[in-house]
């Protein structure tokens, strides 16, 4: 069956402006998360999104990084004015329940560079 | 604070010998390791995980070791092979769904 999806592959965009990566799940899976991968870092969580439940916000940089799942499925992960520090590959992945044995399956990523 | 450390960034080893892939961490409440594969272009993909009431999981030529007075874990490869050339990552949990993750160490196997 299909992966966890991600797009764009890649984005470029210039200092201060916004932007919005999507993530597809894999269907019938409950959880998604956002991590980040800063050059030379591991990856970072971000958010955490289970059913119909409040997302755990817990990692999110700053109040400029924002994400929503719209009807359980594709979420979208807004970064608004962004700066060059913001640049990383942006990981989506998701998992059947929130259990920690629960395999999370990464998607390909979305690379951001802020010029 | 580096909760998982993989100091060594990267690591060459000669087709059918022994990868040994090591991972420190500082959280004692770390109760379960996962070890991530990730090939270039691509998200990390599960390899093999240990809880923290085992000392070791054995998977194919996968095993991992765990050690818990040291807060150390390593992953053993044998025999390496070229395929397995790629990043891996190293990442505790505290009985939640949130991975800690370590920098990576890139493998690569000579063939």
């Amino acid at each position: 069956g299909a992966g966890v999806s991600q797009s764009p592959s890649n984005k470029v965009t210039e200092k201060g402006k916004d932007v919005e990566l999507r993530c597809d799940p894999i269907s019938g899976h409950t959880a998604l998360y956002w991590y980040r991968q800063s050059l030379g870092q591991g990856l970072e969580f971000l958010i955490y999104f289970q059913g119909n439940s409040a997302p755990d916000k817990s990692g999110l940089p700053s109040d400029r990084f924002s994400a929503e799942r719209t009807g359980g499925s594709v979420s979208t992960l807004t970064i608004q004015r962004t700066q060059q520090e913001d640049s990383a590959v942006y990981l989506c992945a998701s998992s059947l329940t929130s259990l920690r044995f629960n395999e999370q399956f990464f998607g390909p990523g979305t690379r951001l560079t802020v010029l | 604070d580096q909760q998982v450390k993989q100091n060594s960034p990267s690591l060459s080893v000669q087709e059918g010998r022994i990868s040994i892939l090591n991972c420190d961490y500082t959280n004692s409440m770390f109760d379960y390791f996962l070890w991530y594969k990730k090939y270039p272009a691509e998200g990390p993909t599960f390899l093999i995980s240990i809880s923290s009431i085992k000392d070791k999981n054995e998977d194919g030529r996968f095993t991992v070791f765990l050690n818990k007075s040291a807060k150390h874990l390593s992953l053993h490869i044998v025999p390496s092979q070229p395929g397995d050339s790629a990043v891996y990552f190293c990442a505790g949990t505290s009985g939640t769904y949130k991975y800690i993750f370590g920098t990576g160490t890139r493998l690569k196997v000579l063939a």
